[in-house]
């Protein structure tokens, strides 16, 4: 089975300061990764995803991550965190089965952003 | 504009009286799917279906029920909720049950049963 742990379930930074947010997953194949956004009252919004290629994906609003395999890592970061940024992140594995891609969500992490 | 419209926004309702949270995805998606989410635990899967008529449970399945009788359609039968029902709610969609192509989310149904 896969599964998916983010690091911290709160996370605070202050403006212009580096985001890192932390995760990584267990699967037992080749995994598709995913980094979604969800802003207050809203949906999730992809931000990226990582199917195969280039390890380092960027995504929307700056953020980007990267696939290591070997430490079954996918953090995600953003340089110069904004205000804008606050919001929650989820960090998601999926892998093809008879079912199709079943998609694993991780239990969040809340970034708020300090003026 | 794509997107998935989900109806109620926020429903409030007595246990065991049956309701339903409709939505719809004007993409022609093929797979759809409801998750429930909850603080700590992040999304679960409920449902989904990978097509007209194609249903399947997904991680919490018990106390729910779905249909699909047409492609943009997925409606979220609760029969009689219960308290641990109350949760945020969410229907997804994506073009088809393969490749790896992102979700679109609604916004949300926030569900209190009392």
């Amino acid at each position: 089975a896969q599964s998916v742990t983010q690091l911290g379930s709160h996370v605070s930074v202050s403006e212009g300061a580096l985001v890192l947010l932390r995760c990584n997953y267990s699967s037992s194949v080749p995994p598709y990764l995913f980094w979604y956004v969800q802003y207050p009252n809203q949906g999730l919004q992809l931000l990226l995803k990582y199917t195969t290629g280039a390890t380092l994906v960027k995504g929307i609003n700056g953020f980007e991550a990267e696939f290591k395999k070997s430490e079954t890592s996918f953090h995600l970061t953003k340089p110069s965190a904004h205000m804008s940024d606050a919001a929650e992140y989820f960090c998601a594995v999926s892998k093809l089965n008879n079912a199709g891609n079943m998609l694993t969500f991780g239990g969040g992490t809340r970034l708020m952003v300090k003026p | 504009e794509a997107q998935v419209t989900q109806n109620p926004r926020y429903l409030i309702t007595v246990t065991g009286k049956k309701l339903t949270v409709t939505c719809s995805q004007n993409m022609n998606h093929e797979y759809m799917s409801w998750y429930r989410q909850d603080p700590g635990l992040g999304l679960r899967q409920i449902y989904y279906s990978m097509n007209v008529e194609v249903t399947d449970k997904g991680d919490v399945p018990e106390g729910y029920k779905v249909s699909r009788k047409e492609k943009r359609n997925f409606p979220l039968i609760l029969e009689s909720p219960s308290p641990n029902q109350t949760s945020l709610y969410f229907c997804a969609s994506r073009v088809s049950q393969r490749g790896a192509g992102g979700y679109t989310f609604g916004s949300g149904t926030r569900l209190t049963v009392v």
